[in-house]
């Protein structure tokens, strides 16, 4: 089975600062990993995802995540934060050659950016 | 835009009733799978369709079914609501059947928000 781990259902930061959204997950076989946002009434847009090949990850918007396997992470940050990236941002896993296994999320991260 | 379209984007209803919504996938993509979120269950996968046939199922409730169409399009029917259904139904589609060229990639609708009073 795989499942989701995203560390903190809020994080604040201010504009300008850094933005660390954790995730950690678990699976038996070697993942795909994605991250989602999901804006206000909105549906989720995928951000970027982990197949293989490059471990370090740039997604849209000045996004990035990097896959380390050692500590089973993939965790999404970006240098300096926007108040357009008020969001809420969701972590999820599937299984390599998964054949029909579907994407299982974790229970998301909101994040606040103050002026 | 993601392509996925959903219909309706509100409803209200009352308890006891049955509701149908409404998923048309990206052009070409033969996969359909149905999302609940809400505040207390977070993102739960409730059913995938693939070219009409059934092929996974999730924490989908007895008092819903799900169908996928020949046009590929698929609805999504609860009945018996009860006040917990209220929620925002997702559905989302990909390609093949475990998703876009396998990896899982999935391309979400705007959602259905269902308010049961």
């Amino acid at each position: 089975a795989q499942s989701v781990t995203q560390l903190g259902s809020h994080v604040s930061v201010s504009e300008g600062a850094l933005v660390l959204l954790r995730c950690n997950y678990s699976s038996s076989v070697p993942p795909y990993l994605f991250w989602y946002v999901q804006y206000p009434n909105q549906g989720l847009q995928l951000l970027l995802k982990y197949t293989t090949g490059a471990t370090l990850v740039k997604g849209i918007n000045g996004f990035e995540a990097e896959f380390k396997k050692s500590e089973t992470s993939f965790h999404l940050t970006k240098p300096s934060a926007h108040m357009s990236d008020a969001a809420e941002y969701f972590c999820a896993v599937n299984r390599k050659n998964s054949g029909y296994s579907t994407l299982t999320f974790g229970k998301g991260t909101m994040l606040l950016v103050s002026p | 835009d993601s392509g996925v379209t959903q219909t309706p984007k509100h409803l209200i209803t009352a308890t006891g009733q049955r509701v149908t919504l409404r998923c048309s996938p990206r052009s070409g993509d033969l996969s359909v799978y149905w999302y609940q979120q809400s505040l207390d269950q977070g993102l739960q996968f409730l059913i995938q369709y693939y070219n009409g046939e059934e092929r996974a199922k999730g924490n989908i409730l007895e008092r819903f079914s799900a169908q996928q169409f020949p046009d590929l399009h698929s609805e999504l029917n609860l009945s018996s609501l009860e006040l917990g259904d209220s929620a925002l139904y997702f559905c989302a589609s990909s390609v093949v059947a475990g998703g876009s060229a396998n990896t899982g990639e999935l391309f979400f609708g705007e959602g259905s928000r269902l308010t049961v009073l």
